[in-house]
C-alpha cells in the first residue's frame, strides 16, 4: 500500500468547512483514497472513499486530484462533534486485507 | 443493532499472565481484524482473517493467537511472551462486498503490571 503524508495537526471554527489534505504521490492505478477518523478513545469510523472521480456523501467530500497524487476531505459545516484524528489511507480494494494507519491530521474544531 | 462488541472496555492483568479478549460482530461479515495502538499512535495489524477457520498474521503477531471457530467471533489472546502488552486493542470487520471498509468496536484498553 501507498504511503500517505498528512499535517499533523489543524484548527477549524465551528460552522466553517475543514479542508484536511492529504498526499499519496506513489499511489498506484488500482489503489483507493480511503479516509477514517477516529475520536479519542473510540474506534476508528469510516468516513469516505474514493478511486479518481469526486465523492460526496452524507459526513463528507473526498476531491482527488487529476494525476491523484493528493486528495482533500471536506467537511462541509464542522462541529465540536468533528474533533478527531483523520487518517488517510491508500489501499487496493476488492480485498480483506490491513489498512496502515500513520498518525494522521488531528482536528480541533473550535468555537 | 448491527455491530462489533469489545469486551471489557478497561481490563487490567498482572505481567505473566494470558489473557484473552473479546470481539463479537452481529453484521455477517466474513472478515475480522485486530489492531493494537500506542499513545499518539496510528493503528497497527496483529491478525486478520478473511473465513472461519483461518486467519494470517499482521505486522506485529509476536506474543498474541487468535481463533476464528465462529464467523461472529474473532477472540485474542495476549500471551505472557508479549514484551509490551499495555495498548489500546481494536477489533475491526469487513464484509465480501466491494469497498471493503472496515467497521471497528470500541475497543479494549488493557494494563499489564
Amino acid at each position: 500500500d501507498a504511503k500517505t503524508t498528512q499535517p499533523p495537526s489543524m484548527d477549524c471554527a465551528e460552522g466553517r468547512a475543514a479542508n484536511l489534505p492529504c498526499n499519496h504521490s506513489t499511489i498506484s492505478g488500482n489503489e483507493y483514497v480511503y479516509w477514517y477518523r477516529q475520536i479519542h478513545s473510540q474506534g476508528p469510523q469510516y468516513i469516505i472513499h474514493g478511486l479518481k472521480n469526486n465523492e460526496t456523501n452524507e459526513m463528507a467530500s473526498l476531491i482527488i486530484t487529476e494525476d491523484r497524487k493528493s486528495s482533500t476531505l471536506i467537511l462541509p459545516h464542522a462541529t465540536l462533534r468533528d474533533t478527531a484524528v483523520y487518517y488517510c489511507i491508500v489501499r487496493v480494494s476488492g480485498t480483506a486485507s490491513k489498512l496502515t494507519f500513520g498518525t494522521g491530521t488531528r482536528l480541533q474544531v473550535t468555537l | 443493532d448491527g455491530g462489533i462488541t469489545q469486551s471489557p472496555k478497561y481490563l487490567f492483568r498482572k505481567e505473566g499472565q494470558n489473557v484473552t479478549l473479546s470481539c463479537e460482530q452481529n453484521l455477517n461479515h466474513d472478515a475480522m481484524y485486530w489492531y493494537r495502538q500506542d499513545p499518539g499512535q496510528g493503528l497497527r495489524l496483529i491478525y486478520y482473517s478473511q473465513i472461519v477457520n483461518d486467519f494470517q498474521k499482521g505486522d506485529i503477531a509476536e506474543g498474541y493467537s487468535v481463533s476464528r471457530e465462529k464467523k461472529e467471533s474473532f477472540p485474542l489472546t495476549v500471551t505472557s511472551a508479549q514484551k509490551n502488552p499495555t495498548a489500546f486493542y481494536l477489533c475491526a470487520s469487513s464484509d465480501s462486498g466491494y469497498s471493503y471498509e472496515q467497521y471497528f468496536g470500541p475497543g479494549t484498553r488493557l494494563t499489564v503490571t
